[in-house]
């Protein structure tokens, strides 16, 4: 079946430091990637997606690409800053079937001044 | 527009008791989701609906029942809570149409089964 893998957590870096939260998938056919950010207290907020391959997705500095010969959308920010400091989930979703996200388990990072 | 909102924001039950969390949405979406949110384990698909009258199960549906009478509600039953269904739960729309697969999320609902 399909599957979203994340790199487990925590990620501590200091502010200004360079992000990268690997994600690899499992799917067949084409799915649609996101990345969701979850503040602490707060539900899920979509930060990025892409919805074929070589698609670049991008918000508030992060970036992440869809590279379909490696099943991967790493997540990076060149200089993360503490209000970075949340839990991030990469996701996929089938064809015609966005009513079914599939969930990494998610990683936090930590952003020290 | 609200977005996607819920209710209660948090609760507790005593095992055995039952409890229906809102959710609804203003936006007009055909597809409505519920996921439960455990430590470690990121967001599992309870149940979810491709519109009015039509729902199906996701991942983890057993203890819990749904329905869609309307498009813009779409409540989450527990018949009788367990400890094991303690988790943060949340309630995600979005649209049908190809190219528009981001799902929007409620605020959550944290419950505590004692």
């Amino acid at each position: 079946g399909n599957s979203v893998t994340q790199m487990e957590g925590p990620v501590t870096l200091s502010e200004e430091a360079f992000l990268t939260i690997n994600c690899t998938y499992t799917a067949t056919g084409y799915p649609s990637l996101f990345w969701y950010v979850q503040y602490p207290g707060e539900g899920l907020q979509l930060l990025l997606k892409a919805t074929k391959a070589d698609d670049k997705g991008s918000n508030k500095g992060f970036e992440a690409t869809y590279r379909k010969e490696t099943t991967s959308f790493h997540l990076e920010k060149g200089s993360v800053q503490v209000s970075d400091s949340a839990v991030y989930f990469c996701a996929l979703s089938e064809v015609d079937s966005s009513y079914k996200l599939i969930f990494g388990s998610g990683t936090r990072l930590l952003v020290r001044p | 527009n609200a977005g996607v909102t819920q209710t209660p924001k948090f609760q507790v039950l005593k095992t055995g008791q039952s409890m229906t969390l809102q959710c609804a949405q203003d936006m007009n979406h055909e597809y409505m989701s519920w996921y439960r949110q455990d430590p470690g384990m990121g967001l599992r698909l309870i149940h979810y609906s491709v519109g009015a009258g039509i729902t199906d199960q996701g991942e983890v549906p057993n203890g819990y029942n749904v329905s869609r009478s309307t498009t813009e509600d779409f409540p989450l039953r527990l018949l009788s809570a367990a400890p094991s269904q303690t988790s943060v739960y949340f309630c995600a729309s979005s649209y049908s149409t190809s190219g528009e697969e981001t799902q929007y999320f409620g605020p959550g609902t944290r419950l505590l089964v004692l």
